[in-house]
């Protein structure tokens, strides 16, 4: 089955900085590829995803980035603002059937 | 537009004891339907998921099980709880790709 590693567990970086969060996956016919943003005692919500068929995707401070080759995907976040401070979960699927998610990175934003 | 919903938003349970969880999704027809289960401080652990009424597949065995009595219905049973049953328990939905997640139950085992 779908294997999603995650990295790292915890970020830790100033207000205005970038933070960056990676994974790996290991069937390659995974072709869908969330991420989940979870707030202390909250449910996941979705902030972005990817299909395999794009490279990169963006929503204002938030990006995405895809490998197919190398079998890794990678958020992105910009100018980092103390409320983006949460657990990111990223997940890999065929055809969104069943989520295979990543162990979670807890991200501090510091004022 | 598409609302879920969990019951009980709580729960405290001593051990060995039953546990009937419910989630149900309102404004859509046959969606997809999962149960989740995160411990503390952990990720997602996908229990069971159902493409229709009375479709399960269980993904992790245990001493859990799942029903879908109707189209938009989906329960989480235990005949007896143990210590380890104890987390947050997230049922989502969804249509296609994209999974939607309800706001959960935490469930302590004691």
């Amino acid at each position: 089955g779908e294997n999603v590693e995650q990295h790292p567990s915890t970020l830790s970086v100033q207000e205005g900085d970038s933070a960056v969060i990676k994974c790996t996956y290991s069937d390659s016919a995974s072709n869908y590829f969330p991420w989940y943003k979870q707030e202390l005692g909250k449910r996941p919500q979705l902030i972005i995803d990817i299909r395999s068929n794009v490279g990169e995707k963006k929503d204002q401070r938030i990006a995405v980035t895809l490998n197919k080759t190398a079998k890794h995907f990678s958020l992105h976040i910009t100018e980092t603002q103390p409320e983006d401070s949460a657990v990111y979960f990223c997940a890999a699927s065929y055809s969104g059937y069943a989520l295979n998610f990543g162990k979670g990175t807890s991200l501090l934003v510091t004022p | 537009s598409q609302t879920i919903h969990q019951w009980p938003a709580t729960l405290v349970q001593p051990v060995g004891s039953p546990l009937s969880l419910e989630c149900t999704v309102e404004g859509t027809s046959n969606p997809n339907l999962y149960w989740y289960r995160q411990a503390a401080g952990r990720g997602l652990q996908l229990l069971f998921y159902s493409v229709g009424i009375g479709q399960i597949s269980s993904e992790v065995p245990q001493n859990l099980s799942a029903s879908r009595p109707q189209d938009r219905q989906f329960i989480l049973s235990s005949k007896k709880l143990l210590l380890s049953d104890s987390g947050f328990y997230l049922c989502a939905w969804s249509l296609g790709e994209t999974q939607y997640f309800g706001p959960g139950t935490r469930l302590l085992v004691l």
